[in-house]
């Protein structure tokens, strides 16, 4: 059973275009949702994160909206770069422990 | 070296062949991870040492063998593996076990089963 499910599986987005990628979580007792970069031919990095006691997180051109009721969270990449041209995981966790689950992944593709 | 390395970057086993993916962290974490990512799951969480205990086994099969003999290096030892064996196995470190300790994960070891 997928707990987290990412969509959409692909992406491409044209440079300086915004980028939206979805995540949807079953488990409520998660209560830490962290996006993870990965470019090819290395490990996933932490990109940003956020818990549900707030509903939008902003780090530069990247924002996290949270939406608890809906059991729903999102990942906005802002003027989108050919540089941000990677996978991107949604994870989830409880407090107890660091055990992550992942979603699918998303291989956003930014073209010039 | 910085960071969590991983050696073999690629291996090729055939089913009988027993060998053993290798994980280095030279950032004074003292919990390690090992993770399998398939192309058509999502990431797996396999194993959690913290302090080289063993704390998580997530329904892996006994094939997959982890070792922890100290906290900075992590090994999973791989014998009798099937084809769908095949993935990237990636390991990550931590801090600590609770939440805020940032992961941060080496490259990976790109196996396939033959």
């Amino acid at each position: 059973q997928q707990q987290v499910k990412q969509s959409p599986q692909s992406l491409i987005v044209q440079k300086g275009g915004i980028s939206i990628i979805n995540c949807a979580y079953e488990n409520t007792a998660f209560d830490y949702f962290p996006w993870y970069q990965q470019f090819p031919g290395k490990g996933p990095a932490l990109l940003i994160a956020i818990r549900p006691d707030v509903s939008e997180k902003k780090e530069g051109r990247f924002t996290i909206s949270f939406n608890k009721s809906a059991k729903q969270f999102s990942l906005h990449i802002m003027d989108s770069q050919p540089g941000d041209s990677a996978t991107y995981f949604c994870a989830a966790s409880m407090d107890a422990g660091n055990m992550l689950t992942f979603g699918g992944g998303t291989r956003l593709m930014v073209k010039p | 070296e910085t960071g969590v390395t991983q050696t073999p970057r690629h291996l090729v086993m055939g089913m009988t062949n027993k060998k053993s993916l290798k994980c280095e962290q030279h950032l004074g974490h003292n919990a390690m991870y090992w993770y399998k990512q398939s192309a058509k799951k999502p990431l797996e969480l396999m194993f959690v040492y913290s302090l080289e205990e063993r704390v998580e086994n997530n329904s892996v099969p006994s094939r997959f063998s982890p070792e922890c003999p100290n906290s900075s290096h992590l090994f999973l030892h791989l014998h009798t593996l099937q084809p769908e064996d095949s993935a990237l196995y990636l390991c990550a470190s931590s801090q600590g076990r609770g939440q805020g300790y940032e992961q941060y994960f080496g490259p990976g070891t790109r196996l396939t089963v033959t």
